[in-house]
């Protein structure tokens, strides 16, 4: 079946660095979302990629989504304490059942 | 508040009793998805509705669970003789027929004692 792999698993950086998680399907997607879960907390949308190539930006936030559909990425630029928490991406072969990496989990320390 | 919301948010139950969730999606969301989550993993797909239909369910689901959404709204998810490894955070999810973006609840936590 399909698979979505995260790297890092972790991710401990200082206020202020730059942060990238990067998210590996071992089929080739329709589209691809990523989500922020706080901790305690339940995943929140962020964003949906659906075109090869695609590039999208949320202020200090840019996603990309690899030319074969089969890898995308996450950069936060500039991190604050208030983007700490656990990104997942989902991805979808077809319309219906997404399936989710297990997340990096962002720590800044101020 | 129009999102997402699930009932009841916590639940203790002995080993080998039954336990029914609900889920009450986005009113204008027609597709309706259960996940499991435990302590550091994602959100694992379990089944999944487009309007009343099911349409799909995880291989990985046993018999003892079963989920409905008799009129298209809401939902719910029935575990049958639970066993100590379903304890976990059980979340719903709805989205738009445009879409694949899902809105989550803030989900059931299930200890099995």
């Amino acid at each position: 079946g399909q698979q979505v792999m995260q790297i890092p698993q972790y991710q401990h950086v200082q206020e202020g660095e730059d942060f990238t998680t990067y998210c590996n399907s071992s089929t080739t997607l329709s589209n691809i979302q990523w989500y922020k879960q706080r901790p305690g907390g339940h995943p929140v949308f962020l964003i949906q990629l659906v075109k090869s190539g695609e590039v999208k930006k949320q202020k200090r936030l840019t996603f990309q989504f690899g030319e074969a559909k089969k890898n995308s990425s996450l950069h936060i630029t500039a991190t604050q304490t208030t983007d700490v928490g656990t990104y997942f991406c989902a991805g979808s072969a077809y319309a219906g059942k997404s399936t989710f990496g297990d997340g990096t989990t962002l720590t800044v320390k101020p | 508040d129009t999102g997402v919301s699930q009932d009841p948010r916590h639940k203790i139950t002995k080993r080998g009793q039954n336990v029914t969730f609900r889920c009450d999606p986005i009113s204008e969301h027609n597709r309706l998805y259960w996940y499991r989550q435990t302590l550091g993993q994602g959100p694992e797909f379990l089944t999944y509705f487009q309007n009343e239909a099911q349409l799909e369910k995880s291989r990985l689901l046993s018999d003892r669970f079963s989920a409905e959404r008799p009129k298209g709204s809401f939902s719910t998810l029935e575990i049958q003789r639970t066993e100590q490894g379903d304890s976990a955070m059980y979340l719903c999810a709805s989205s738009p027929q445009t879409s694949y973006e899902q809105y989550f609840g803030p989900g059931t936590r299930l200890t099995v004692t």
